[in-house]
């Protein structure tokens, strides 16, 4: 199993109130990602980082904002947290690499965080 | 618009029975397909990657092909077990940024009976 971990594993609030996911990995890759998953849905990558004071947004608008302090660490804040906020939240990490030629981008995934704003 | 289909949306079959699951994509310039299990609750876990040059690879039970000419890759899964209940999910990745985008299916929910 990959050594990269989440927490809160899950996680229940009212609505408005600041929250920080936490995610950290062990295995000093540079690349950071963030992806919110709901249930039946694809992932969608809202943040990355390539590395320390680096950071993205991606694909999916998010209120969320990130931080890259540290290498190992990878914090996803949002503000004021609403219902539509509701959804599972995946953290990960990669290094690259080539073989045969070929690039690759071995991403390894967090447990996840499951948040629910009431 | 780059894109990752797979089919079934959801299977049921019985333990010890074979399966095989389809995924097909419009992601290019392509670099790589690989395959991951997401049990409930859990992030994905890859079971396998295949580069432009890779037609099949094994994983233990799981066997996966790739046909870059039909931009095509199926899972195969032998003599399944209760504990393949889960989700698959067909990930590919292009070359044509750094970051090494990723372009995710939706997965398809495989549920094994006793």
């Amino acid at each position: 199993e990959a050594d990269i971990y989440q927490t809160p594993r899950y996680l229940v609030i009212g609505t408005g109130k600041k929250i920080t996911l936490e995610c950290s990995q062990t295995m000093g890759h540079d690349k950071m990602y963030w992806y919110q998953q709901d249930p039946g849905m694809e992932l969608h990558l809202i943040h990355y980082s390539y590395g320390v004071n680096s950071t993205e947004k991606g694909d999916l608008s998010s209120e969320s904002t990130v931080s890259r302090i540290r290498t190992e660490h990878f914090p996803l804040t949002l503000e004021s947290a609403r219902p539509s906020h509701t959804s599972q939240y995946l953290c990960a990490s990669s290094v690259s690499g080539s073989q045969r030629g070929d690039s690759y981008n071995e991403q390894f995934f967090g447990p996840g965080t499951r948040l629910t704003v009431l | 618009k780059n894109q990752v289909e797979q089919s079934p949306q959801s299977l049921i079959i019985l333990e010890g029975k074979n399966c095989t699951l389809q995924c097909n994509y419009t992601v290019s310039p392509f670099s790589n397909l690989r395959w991951y299990k997401q049990d409930t609750g859990r992030g994905p876990v890859s079971l396998t990657i295949m580069t432009f040059s890779e037609n099949t690879k094994s994983n233990g039970r799981y066997t996966a092909t790739l046909d870059a000419d039909t931009k095509q890759s199926s899972l195969h899964i032998t003599a399944s077990q209760l504990s393949d209940s889960a989700s698959y999910i067909c990930v590919v990745s292009d070359r044509g940024s750094t970051l090494g985008r990723l372009y995710f299916g939706r997965g398809t929910q495989l549920t094994v009976w006793p």
